[in-house]
């Protein structure tokens, strides 16, 4: 089974509002990575947060990490129609080689 | 930094017929990835290359897979006699160091009739 699974599978929201994604994985990681993917394109880097951190923003992004919970969170407030895309938690679990493990993506669709 | 480059964009082939599929990764990344994505899942990991050795390969890589980069700049991957379950888009991304964010291309969409 996938080390990362994300949370809701969709989400549909109206632009202003904010939208929260979740991420949970199986096993003790170094880092775990948030990337967003536009369809048809290639996937995007949104921010890296490592395992002694709790909480990372970077502009309009906050993700926080709960490593007793093997958890994360994704909040992208204010969303725009440009924030339509899948987001993905990536997790380079320690038993997974040098490798990236993701998760299957939470749609986000943002209504003008 | 023109950023990671994959070609070609889309492939039609025949079942059973050979493909192959060009990475060029950011040029002073020397960690090199390839992945597969189907419809409404995840990247999902198949090798991975430091500089021109291939270090790791996912254990669901058929022997009818194989990558190279033989000069840890571009990669290839080459599916030989391709079935209906390889469709799918290929992903090649690359990264500086390990557990460093990765920079991923547009993708190979290979479609298999």
């Amino acid at each position: 089974s996938q080390q990362g699974e994300e949370d809701p599978q969709a989400l549909s929201i109206q632009e202003g509002e904010n939208a929260t994604m979740n991420c949970s994985y199986k096993t003790s990681i170094n880092n775990l990575q948030w990337y967003r993917q536009n369809s048809g394109r290639g996937l995007v880097h949104l921010i890296l947060i490592r395992s002694n951190e709790r909480e990372k923003h970077s502009g309009r992004l906050r993700v926080t990490l709960d490593t007793s919970k093997k958890s994360s969170s994704l909040l992208i407030t204010a969303s725009r129609a440009a924030d339509t895309a899948s987001y993905f938690c990536a997790t380079d679990a320690k038993n997974y080689g040098q490798n990236f493990v993701f998760g299957p993506g939470t749609r986000l669709s943002v209504l003008p | 930094d023109t950023g990671v480059s994959q070609n070609p964009r889309h492939k039609i082939t025949k079942r059973g017929q050979n493909v192959t599929f060009r990475c060029d990764p950011i040029s002073e990344h020397n960690r090199l990835y390839w992945y597969r994505q189907t419809l409404g899942q995840g990247p999902e990991f198949l090798t991975y290359f430091q500089n021109e050795a291939q270090l790791e390969k996912s254990r669901l890589l058929s022997d009818r897979f194989s990558a190279e980069r033989p000069k840890g700049s571009f990669s290839t991957l080459e599916i030989q006699r391709t079935e209906q379950g390889d469709s799918a888009m290929y992903l090649c991304a690359s990264s500086s160091e390990a557990y460093q964010p990765q920079h991923f291309g547009d993708g190979t969409r290979l479609s298999i009739l």
